[in-house]
């Protein structure tokens, strides 16, 4: 079975300071895709960033990085010049399938942005 | 273009009361997945469906719970006698294929409060 683990609960970060959040996962597959998603207080989720485990090259999306170990089955975020508006909780998830069916879901983390 | 529409985004049920809960996935989207997301956890596959057909159900509970996506009108999720361990945020996604490069929009969620 595939599991994802998120292992810090909760961070927090000064305004514009740079902060890393951590994954890792299990599976046997060779083929796969993680994604980062992002849940404000709103509750919605928003995906943040996607990565195929396929591409060496590590997804980025503006102000979003990941460093994709797939030896080590490791998949950080890292996010640059923290704004207020990232506080949210932070999702890790997995999936074998094609692209976007059955995520497998970290348990989250808590992300706060301190002006 | 409306994102993926949930309602209600509250649901308050007696133990014992039937809860049908509600998705709109975007204009042109005909595949739907519900995931239930308990306190403190991340979300947890339910179902996926395509248009009249259920594709993958290994996520749901074997008895009360039941999901459908007609071919005219909104996916539902219904639970028959909720308990209240069935107390949870309920999110659907639409896509609008599978496979690679696909991308799951998510609703707002739906919370359901049994009390």
């Amino acid at each position: 079975a595939q599991t994802v683990t998120q292992s810090q609960p909760e961070m927090s970060v000064q305004e514009a300071e740079t902060v890393t959040l951590s994954c890792t996962y299990d599976t046997s597959e060779n083929n796969y895709y993680l994604f980062w998603y992002k849940q404000p207080p709103s509750r919605q989720m928003i995906l943040v960033i996607r990565q195929e485990a396929y591409k060496q090259q590590n997804a980025t999306e503006n102000r979003f990085s990941v460093n994709f170990q797939k030896a080590a089955k490791s998949f950080s975020l890292k996010i640059s010049d923290s704004q207020l508006g990232d506080t949210a909780m932070y999702f890790c998830a997995f999936t074998s399938q094609g692209g976007s069916e059955k995520l497998v879901f970290g348990k989250g983390m808590k992300l706060t942005v301190n002006p | 273009n409306a994102g993926v529409m949930q309602n209600p985004r509250h649901l308050v049920r007696r133990r014992g009361q039937e809860a049908r809960l509600r998705c709109s996935p975007m204009k042109g989207h005909s595949h739907v997945y519900w995931y239930r997301q308990l306190p403190e956890e991340g979300l947890k596959f339910m179902v996926y469906l395509q248009k009249e057909n259920i594709i993958d159900e290994s996520g749901m509970p074997k008895e009360r719970f039941s999901a459908e996506f007609p071919k005219e009108g909104p996916s539902i999720l219904r639970i028959q006698q909720v308990v209240r361990g069935d107390s949870a945020a309920y999110f659907c996604a639409s896509s609008r294929d599978r496979g690679q490069n696909t991308e799951a929009f998510f609703g707002q969620g739906t919370r359901l409060t049994v009390v």
